[in-house]
Parts: C-alpha cells; structure tokens; sequence
C-alpha cells in the first residue's frame, strides 16, 4: 500500500492567507521532492530536500524536511490564485527499490 | 530543458481493443516510468525501465504491458482495454545516476477513454 501520505486531501483557502501541507512517510528518506501539478496539466518538479532539518523557500513557498527525514511540509504564505493545483510529496522507497513513491497529493483550491 | 512527449492528449478506444500509448524523452535519460492518475488515487506507478530491453513491474502492471526497444522510447500497451483503464496516463523519465530516486520530467499526459 501507499506509504507515503499527504494531509490534507483537500485544502480551500482564501487569497491572502497561509497554509501548510504536510507529508509523512512510514520509513526514512534519503531525499523528498515536491511537485505541482497545475489543472489540466502535468506534475512538475519543485525542489528537492536532502538534509534533515533541511528549510528551502521558493518566494513564498516554504519546503521544509523533518529531522527524522520521515515527514516534510510545504507551506504558502499570502495565497494567491496561481497557487492552485495539487502538490504531490515524493521520496524514495527502500521497499520499492528506492523508487520514488508519491503521495496521494493536496488539491488547493483558492477563493478570490 | 528536458522535454517528455506522448503520443496523444486525448485517445478514445473500445473495449477489448489494443493500445499503443508512445512516450519520447531527449534528455539521454536511463529511466522512464509509466502512471495512471484517477481522482483521489494520485499517482500510480504501472511499469518502470532502467535501461532498453529492461522492464520491472510497478504497483499496477496487470491488463498492461511495456516496450522500451530504444533509450529515448518507452510505449505502454493495453493488450485489451477495458472500461477500467479509463484514466489519465503520464510518461516520466529521469536520469541515472542514482537509480530511482532522481528528479522525474513528466509529459503532458495522455487522457484515455475506453468505451
């Protein structure tokens, strides 16, 4: 089964405010990526995070590894509608062969 | 930039037809991978490739199979399509160096619907 989870499935908010989104794995990860996959279009990559603790920020994204490298978030702040789509954690699985292993994703969706 | 196409956008088929699903990458990328993405059930992993003449299974290989005759090719075929392979397919590639675990470029999708 899936190991890799994603809270919330679901995430409205209005434009302006912040949220997170958090991802959770059921081992340790060598690295996490993150990607957006707008409506109507295809995942694309984001970033990647390797170390544990590890903090990137992309504007007013914020990636974010855990320091048991098990669990990542990504948080946004001052939403705006260029921020919907749906964000899919992944990261490597040793009982997948260390194939990448994504989450089930969070699906933003932005009220004017 | 890396650049992944597939064959179609859209591709409407009957059941118990066969389909030919093409993927292209022209980055030089070892591996490619094939998912199917239904509502509420993200990204599912159906075959993956590490190098030509090579195929493994992933979560979800029954009712398909795969070809990866050249690097930069990897085809999915639905040897009989059935109404429940109705979905959203996406071609990934990524390079090498560690496997599975690198960065993957996705295409645009292919929207199949069996009818």
């Amino acid at each position: 089964g899936q190991q890799v989870m994603q809270i919330p499935q679901y995430q409205h908010v209005q434009e302006g405010e912040d949220f997170t989104t958090y991802c959770n794995s059921s081992t340790t990860l060598s690295n996490i990526q993150w990607y957006k996959q707008r409506p109507g279009g295809h995942p694309v990559f984001l970033i990647q995070l390797v170390k544990s603790g590890e903090v990137k920020k992309q504007k007013r994204l914020t990636f974010q590894f855990g320091e048991a490298k098990k669990n990542s978030s990504l948080h946004i702040t001052a939403t705006q509608t260029t921020d919907v789509g749906t964000y899919f954690c992944a990261g490597p699985q040793k009982a997948a062969g260390n194939k990448l292993t994504f989450g089930g994703g969070t699906r933003v969706l932005v009220k004017p | 930039d890396v650049k992944v196409t597939q064959s179609s956008r859209y591709l409407v088929k009957r059941t118990g037809e066969k389909v030919f699903l093409e993927c292209v990458q022209d980055m030089d990328h070892e591996n490619m991978f094939w998912y199917r993405q239904d509502p509420g059930l993200g990204l599912r992993l159906i075959y993956f490739s590490y190098d030509v003449k090579m195929k493994e299974k992933g979560d979800i290989p029954e009712g398909y199979s795969v070809s990866r005759e050249k690097k930069e090719r990897f085809s999915l075929i639905l040897e009989s399509a059935s109404t429940n392979q109705t979905s959203m397919y996406l071609c990934a590639s990524s390079n090498g160096l560690a496997g599975g675990q690198d960065t993957q470029y996705f295409g645009p999708g292919t929207r199949l619907t069996v009818l």
